[in-house]
């Protein structure tokens, strides 16, 4: 089975900040099979990034995810208010089909 | 535009059954893999089982397989889940999900997720 391992559980920043998320996977996996939501509270996830890197539709440009092997990174450039949530990533492939990450809740400081 | 609205969840005691549907508009929902994934209070998510197009494929996580079935009625543009001998840790929201893919191998996703539909599995 492959384990997504998200950190930090917890990141604190301000608005206009950088935030960095780290997506690790207990062994290699195709970046084509890594995607990344972002949830809300009482909302649905909402798709972000496919494939590591691609951006879902609609999806502003300080979004941006990058990453191969077992190391995946989602960066948001400049933190807006509306960007403070539960980031989680997951991938395709493996056993159970689909794997999610715990989740990194990005919180304001 | 897209919509997937789950329903059918509630209170139910353990050892019961619940039958989840999901209703489909704006696309053509025969055209399209979809999927059962759930979120317990304050935990992460977790995939439950997939439906191919036209219902011949069909995978359930290990862990969840044997009391989960997942089932499809292209006329009627619905998603159905099946849940058996419930227990405590059933309780969850459970969404009903798109499945999308890119043009590379292995590049799949959820792109579209209904707001999900609360079971609470208590005496």
């Amino acid at each position: 089975e492959i384990v997504l391992t998200q950190s930090p559980g917890i990141l604190s920043l301000s608005p206009g900040e950088r935030a960095t998320l780290s997506c690790r996977a207990s062994q290699s996996v195709s970046s084509n099979s890594l995607a990344w939501y972002q949830q809300k509270p009482g909302q649905a996830p909402r798709l972000l990034i496919y494939g590591a890197s691609s951006r879902a539709t609609g999806i502003p440009d300080r979004f941006s995810g990058s990453g191969s092997g077992t190391d995946f990174t989602l960066t948001i450039s400049r933190l807006e208010p509306e960007d403070f949530a539960v980031y989680s990533c997951q991938q395709y492939g493996g056993s159970p089909l689909y794997t999610f990450g715990q989740g990194t809740k990005l919180e304001i400081k | 535009q897209v919509q997937l609205v789950e329903s059918g969840g509630g209170l139910v005691e353990p050892g019961g059954s619940l039958r989840l549907s999901c209703a489909a508009s704006g696309f053509t929902f025969n055209d399209y893999y979809m999927s059962w994934i759930r979120q317990a209070p304050g935990k992460g998510l977790e995939w439950i089982s997939y439906i191919s197009t036209g219902g011949d494929a069909i995978y359930y996580a290990d862990s969840l397989k044997g009391r989960f079935t997942i089932s499809r009625d292209n006329a009627k543009n619905s998603l159905y889940l099946q849940v058996n001998s419930l227990r405590a840790e059933d309780t969850a929201v459970y969404y009903c999900a798109r499945e999308g893919h890119c043009s590379s191998s292995s590049c799949y996703y959820f792109d579209y997720w209904g707001q999900g539909t609360l079971v609470t599995v208590s005496s």
